[in-house]
């Protein structure tokens, strides 16, 4: 079974800063790499799939990119409402255990 | 705008069964595989199991072990997850979700199951 291991687990960032998340897979899945949102009490959001294509109504500040087994979720200039837990799937329905971006 | 609606949920002693619907709008729900995904209580995300567009095809969590039975009513656009043998893990909230480019595209707003005495 193919592990996914995001990092860090809770990441303490400011409005308008840059905001970098990992999720590194324990063996090579191409670019079946999906990255969601989800706010507490919210059903979680798709953001990006196959690694760098954005969803339906996802702002241009999200950014995916990586294949094989590393991959990176990026923030460019962090909103307040960006601060929620992010989670990646690959291709077999497992998930990464999530990061946490709070607000600093 | 795709709507999924999800039922069915509420409290149920070990051992008890539940049948969760999810009702689909908005969307060609027969063009689309769906999935349950479930949360437990302030832990992340698990997906349960997924079913093709005609419901030939059904997936399961290996720790499910035959427990559970997606299936899937065209004609009405619903999507149905029965539970059996509930246990005090199952204890979450039930997703229901479709799938497209090996992601979940859109979900639901869940429905919460308690197992418990």
């Amino acid at each position: 079974e193919i592990v996914l291991t995001q990092s860090p687990a809770t990441l303490s960032l400011s409005p308008g800063e840059r905001a970098t998340l990992s999720c590194r897979a324990s063996q090579s899945i191409s670019s079946y790499l999906a990255w969601y949102q989800q706010k507490p009490g919210q059903a979680p959001r798709l953001l990006i799939y196959l690694a760098s294509s954005r969803a339906t109504g996802i702002p241009a500040r999200f950014s995916g990119s990586g294949s094989g087994t590393d991959f990176t979720l990026t923030i460019s200039s962090l909103e307040p409402e960006d601060f929620a837990v992010y989670y990646c799937q690959q291709r077999s329905n497992i998930f990464g255990q999530g990061t946490r971006l709070d607000i600093k | 705008e795709v709507q999924l609606v999800e039922s069915g949920g509420g409290l149920v002693q070990p051992g008890g069964s539940l049948r969760l619907s999810c009702a689909a709008s908005g969307f060609s729900f027969s063009s689309y595989w769906m999935s349950w995904v479930r949360q437990a209580p302030g832990k992340g995300l698990e997906w349960v199991a997924n079913i093709n567009q005609d419901g030939s095809e059904k997936h399961y969590v290996d720790s499910l072990k035959g427990r559970f039975t997606i299936s899937r009513d065209n004609t009405r656009k619903s999507l149905h997850l029965q539970m059996n043998s509930l246990r005090a893990e199952d204890t979450a909230v039930y997703y229901c979700a479709t799938v497209s480019n090996w992601s979940f595209g859109s979900w639901g707003q869940g429905t919460l199951i308690t197992v418990s005495s």
